[in-house]
């Protein structure tokens, strides 16, 4: 069954350096989000991304934080300068379409721990 | 901003018995529902959703219920099994808009 898939399964980062999580979506999927969960609370949208642009953002997505489908495959959240608080999980999703019965498919996830 | 509220953060089920998981949410603009599983180190799986316009769905040993008026939706697990041990998300989404919002998520356990 096709998959999600995220590199890598974890990252450890000093404060004020860049990151870049990388997803593989699905390959028929148009869709492609990502999400974080912080330890011990809830899972929070942070973007999504349709026909190469940003279609709609969480005020957590902030100047920091940036999104991008380099090739055919690939998707990457990149956070310029990351903070002690972007500790999280980071969880790539992705769907065929938008709305009622295109559920979002997700990876699992990028362990992001920033010193 | 708590939209989707699952109020239980725990349940502990005996194996072959009924697990009932609730979450109410407090926008009326969700016109849709789902229902995501969860095990440790890895992401959330997709169970069951259900549309607005529907009151139940059902598929398998997995039940969603829908009470628009009460804004409160449930999930039966019907008969339990020790693997249906994890934490379980509710989510929704609003038309237009492309996000899904959480809840908390409970954490069940099936004791065998």
């Amino acid at each position: 069954e096709p998959e999600v898939t995220q590199t890598p399964s974890h990252q450890v980062t000093q404060m004020g350096q860049e990151v870049i999580l990388r997803c593989v979506p699905i390959s028929n999927h148009l869709y492609f989000y990502w999400y974080r969960q912080i330890l011990g609370q809830k899972v929070e949208f942070l973007v999504s991304f349709y026909n190469n642009e940003i279609s709609e953002k969480s005020e957590i997505f902030d100047d920091q934080f940036s999104v991008e489908r380099p090739d055919g495959s690939n998707f990457t959240l990149k956070i310029r300068s990351t903070k002690l608080e972007d500790s999280a999980m980071y969880f790539c999703a992705s769907s065929v379409d938008r709305g009622p019965y295109n559920e979002q498919f997700f990876g699992p996830g990028t362990r992001l721990t920033v010193l | 901003d708590q939209q989707v509220k699952q109020n239980s953060p725990s349940l502990s089920v005996q194996e072959g018995r009924i697990s009932i998981l609730n979450c109410d949410y407090t926008n009326s603009m969700f016109d849709y529902f789902l229902w995501y599983k969860k095990y440790p180190a890895e992401g959330p799986t997709f169970l069951i959703s259900i549309s607005s316009i529907k009151d139940k769905n059902e598929d398998g040993r997995f039940t969603v219920f829908l009470n628009k008026s009460a804004k409160h939706l449930s999930l039966h697990i019907v008969p339990s099994q020790p693997g249906d041990s994890a934490v379980y998300f509710c989510a929704a989404s609003e038309a237009g808009t492309y996000k899904y919002i959480f809840g908390t998520g409970t954490r069940l356990k099936v004791l065998a």
